[in-house]
């Protein structure tokens, strides 16, 4: 069974700060999501990385592959208020026809304005 | 578009009571569907997955069940609810080989 561990587990900062949160494993994956959750709604996929070593932006949120496809970050950069939410990665596993989809427990993201 | 329903939005019952939770998915054919628990603020426990009409998948043993009886629809149950049930229930849909999870706006269950 693949392991997700997601760092810090709550970071809540002031608007117009940087953070980074990162989601680690000892299990190679063949690809990475991340998903961004608000209270009382189903997450949402923000961004799917399948290449080690890719990085993939999205306005003001950055994403990286471990090169080794073990680890990911994502980058918030200048956050809003907006960027609330609880943050989600899962990592992809295939091991002959078999799916695995593993979810990381989450890092609450708190932007105070 | 591809749009995904789920209902009850939330739903209290007692203990030992039965359970139907609903789930159906628009504008694709033969997904892959999923339903998940989520503990409050936490990460997603996947209870059941389905690749087909009467194919379920279950990853945890307990005293829920689910059914597919039709290409999108997903049906989450319980002949008896225990305190334990309580929780955040998301149906989620996937197609394609990366898949990526397309989630319901989730039902919010108490047992009390």
């Amino acid at each position: 069974t693949q392991l997700l561990e997601q760092s810090p587990q709550f970071l809540s900062i002031q608007e117009g700060e940087n953070l980074t949160v990162y989601c680690n494993s000892s299990s190679v994956f063949s690809s990475l999501q991340w998903y961004r959750q608000e209270p009382g709604e189903g997450p949402v996929l923000l961004v799917t990385v399948v290449t080690g070593g890719e990085v993939k932006k999205l306005k003001r949120l950055t994403f990286q592959f471990g090169d080794a496809r073990k680890d990911s970050s994502l980058h918030i950069t200048a956050a809003q208020p907006g960027d609330t939410g609880l943050y989600l990665c899962a990592g992809l596993a295939i091991s002959g026809s078999a799916r695995q989809l593993t979810f990381g427990s989450g890092t609450q993201l708190t932007v105070l304005p | 578009s591809q749009t995904i329903h789920q209902w009850p939005a939330t739903l209290v019952q007692p203990v030992g009571s039965p359970l139907s939770l609903e789930c159906t998915v628009e504008g694709t054919s033969n997904p892959n569907l999923y339903w998940y628990r989520q503990a409050a603020g936490r990460g997603l426990q996947l209870l059941f997955y389905s690749v087909g009409i009467g194919q379920i998948s279950s990853e945890v043993p307990q005293n829920l069940s689910a059914s597919r009886p039709q290409d999108r629809q997903f049906i989450l149950s319980s002949k008896k609810l225990l305190l334990s049930d309580s929780g955040f229930y998301l149906c989620a849909w996937s197609a394609g080989q990366l898949y990526e999870q397309y989630f319901g706006p989730g039902t919010r269950l108490t047992v009390t």
